[in-house]
């Protein structure tokens, strides 16, 4: 079956601009998560859905980060005022519950210049 | 303050032999634990998992041992193969958040 997949692959974006990240989950899965990834470092928690509500967001750094699952499925990361240091991979995953394993997407490279 | 650190970032085996990857955390409310393997622009890939209530789960050639009074787990690789060249993560939960450690990039040399 198909996998978790994220749109765009790859981002460029000029400092100050707003960007949009895509996730589509694995089909069924009600938790959704996502991740930044920096060079070197393993991935670092962002969000976390149940459902349609964010169940916790306390990684968010700041309030330039949103992300919405609008009908418990499809999520998108917002991004408003981009920085150079928000440069980073960014992974989406999901998984069919609590205490059960999360399957990643292939992440978003962004680049903010 | 990172509560899963991975201390070696790199690992190089002979095909055949054994890989030994090691892990440790610091929160002891962590209640499940993961290894994922990654390749090169792609996204991290679910290998094996463990519960608290065991210190032992084995999958074919991937075991992982979990010692909790030492906060520390391992997930050994045997024989190793250069198919398993790659970084490896280990990751831990304990309140539906995902802790990763930093990687272990793995070499297995034909």
């Amino acid at each position: 079956g198909a996998g978790v997949s994220q749109t765009p692959s790859n981002k460029v974006t000029e400092k100050g601009k707003y960007v949009e990240l895509r996730c589509d989950p694995i089909s069924g899965h009600t938790a959704l998560y996502w991740y930044r990834q920096s060079l070197g470092q393993g991935p670092e928690f962002l969000i976390y859905f149940q459902g349609t509500g964010a169940a916790d967001d306390s990684g968010l750094p700041n309030d330039r980060f949103f992300a919405v699952r609008p009908e418990g499925s499809v999520s998108t990361l917002k991004i408003q005022r981009t920085e150079r240091g928000d440069s980073a991979v960014y992974l989406c995953a999901s998984s069919a519950g609590t205490g059960a394993p999360q399957y990643f997407g292939p992440g978003t490279r962004l680049t903010v210049t | 303050d990172q509560q899963v650190k991975q201390n070696s970032p790199s690992l190089s085996v002979q095909e055949g032999r054994i890989s030994i990857l090691n892990c440790d955390y610091t929160n002891s409310m962590f209640d499940y634990f993961l290894w994922y393997k990654k390749y090169p622009a792609e996204g991290p890939t679910f290998l094996i998992s463990i519960s608290s209530i065991k210190d032992k789960n084995e999958d074919g050639r991937f075991t992982v041992f979990l010692n909790k009074s030492a906060k520390h787990l391992s997930l050994h690789i045997v024989p190793s193969q250069p198919g398993d060249s790659a970084v490896y993560f280990c990751a831990a939960s304990g309140d539906n958040k995902f802790y990763f450690g930093s990687g272990t990039k793995l070499n297995v040399k034909p």
